[in-house]
């Protein structure tokens, strides 16, 4: 059973980096055909997908965080990062890390597997 | 960019019930349309894919239906358990979600 944590700082300053890490176990970042992905909820909104990071290197960003995001893996220690610069309040949010499946082979991508999620709070 | 639009925005329901929730999409989705419930304090947890197909350990009571721009999910008698937020999802956007709540 897959099981994926995520750990960072819970207070940003705004204009800094947002830096997360989401620390897999029962599985293997490398090695799989899957899409390790971060996705964030305002409070009390909805799902934001932000990004992921596919086993053969490969990376894609939603437009609406392309230029300021970040995300990489460290096979070593079996987890991933995100990366977020420039931060404002508007970065307050539930950050998750999650697993994704391509159900038909046409990147039609359904999140299987979730970390519990990590409240991040942008504030001086 | 498809947009994602889910109705009602609250359904109040009582045990027993039957619900049902509907996702519009802005342009067609095919059959790629995913479901997601997500209880208070919890991550989202996947319910069906492909329209219709239930998740891992997902109940008979859940079913999904529809195509191209508009799809459904009904559970056809509530359990306490699922009282919760029901979002849709389509390639990289999710709808604003549908809150069933306890009549």
């Amino acid at each position: 059973q897959v099981q994926l944590q995520e750990s960072g700082p819970g207070l940003v300053k705004p204009s800094q980096t947002l830096s997360l890490i989401c620390t897999v176990s029962g599985d293997s970042i490398r090695g799989g055909a899957y899409y390790w992905s971060w996705i964030r909820q305002h409070p009390e909104k909805g799902l934001e997908f932000i990004a992921y990071f596919y086993d053969s290197g490969n990376t894609y960003y939603s437009p609406s965080f392309k230029g300021r995001t970040t995300v990489s893996i460290d096979t070593s220690k079996n987890h991933f990062s995100l990366k977020l610069t420039s931060v404002t309040a508007a970065d307050t949010a539930n950050y998750y890390c999650a697993r994704a499946s391509d159900s038909s082979g046409f990147l039609t991508l359904i999140w299987d597997n979730w970390g519990r999620g990590t409240l991040v709070t942008v504030s001086s | 960019e498809i947009v994602l639009t889910q109705s009602p925005a609250t359904l109040s329901l009582s045990p027993g019930e039957r619900a049902t929730l509907s996702c519009r999409a802005s342009q067609g989705a095919s059959r790629f349309l995913s479901w997601y419930q997500q209880k208070p304090g919890q991550a989202p947890r996947l319910l069906m894919f492909e329209t219709s197909k239930r998740a891992t350990g997902i109940p008979a009571r859940f079913s999904g239906s529809g195509s191209g721009t508009d799809f459904t999910l009904t559970i056809s008698s509530l359990e306490p358990e699922d009282f919760a937020v029901y979002y849709c999802q389509h390639l990289f956007t999710f709808g604003p979600g549908t809150k069933v709540d306890i009549k």
